[in-house]
């Protein structure tokens, strides 16, 4: 049973343009969604992450926003560059918990010149 | 570099075999978690551990244990290993038990033949 789920599989954007890749979770005990990157060959690395208590947070090119009442988050990347090119994974945590992440699983980016 | 080593990168073994799968954490960091990657079941989340005891157990199959040392580095133990087993398996650690950040390893390939 998928906790989180994730769409789309896999995003294709050119250069300069917004890539949106979107989450959804049925658990109301999530209190924590962050967003991993990764690489090929390479461990998912931490790149954003929003508490349920704010709507949206940015990091330069990188914005969450969060819909509590639809249980629902999205990252969208802003001017996407060709180093961009990863997996994105949406994950969500119960930190009163087990602190374990929930994956979702993974948009494949594609940022063509 | 995230700091958290794993060993080895690549493992292939055949069917019926046991192995282990090492990980030592970022320095200082208490909480030590295992997740397995693969095509079908995505990011997984198999076991934590909290200072040198268990704290949260996923999908961990019976054939699998874990254990963390005085010395805070990890052990998958993987035995009677099936083809399903093949995947990438990731060590991440954290600084305390409920901390926001986990940071992963590179990874171990294990390849079950």
């Amino acid at each position: 049973q998928q906790q989180v789920k994730q769409s789309p599989q896999s995003l294709i954007v050119q250069k300069g343009g917004i890539s949106i890749i979107n989450c959804a979770y049925e658990n109301t005990a999530f209190d924590y969604f962050p967003w991993y990157q990764q690489f090929p060959g390479k461990g998912p690395a931490l790149l954003i992450a929003i508490r349920p208590d704010v709507s949206e947070k940015k990091e330069g090119r990188f914005t969450i926003s969060f819909n509590k009442s639809a249980k629902q988050f999205s990252l969208h990347i802003m001017d996407s560059q060709p180093g961009d090119s990863a997996t994105y994974f949406c994950a969500a945590v119960d930190q009163t918990g087990a602190n374990n992440l929930f994956f979702g699983t993974g948009t494949r980016l594609t940022v063509i010149p | 570099d995230s700091g958290v080593t794993q060993t080895p990168k690549h493992l292939i073994t055949a069917t019926g075999q046991r192995v282990t799968l090492r990980c030592s954490p970022r320095s200082g960091d208490l909480s030590v978690y295992w997740y397995q990657q693969s095509l079908d079941q995505g990011l997984q989340f198999l076991i934590q551990y909290y200072n040198g005891e268990e704290r949260a157990k996923g999908n961990i199959l019976e054939r699998f244990s874990a254990q963390q040392f005085p010395d805070l580095h990890s052990e998958l133990n993987l035995s009677s290993l099936e083809l399903g087993d093949s995947a990438l398996y990731f060590c991440a650690s954290s600084l305390e038990l409920s901390s926001d950040t986990q940071y992963f390893g590179p990874g171990t390939r294990l390849t079950v033949l």
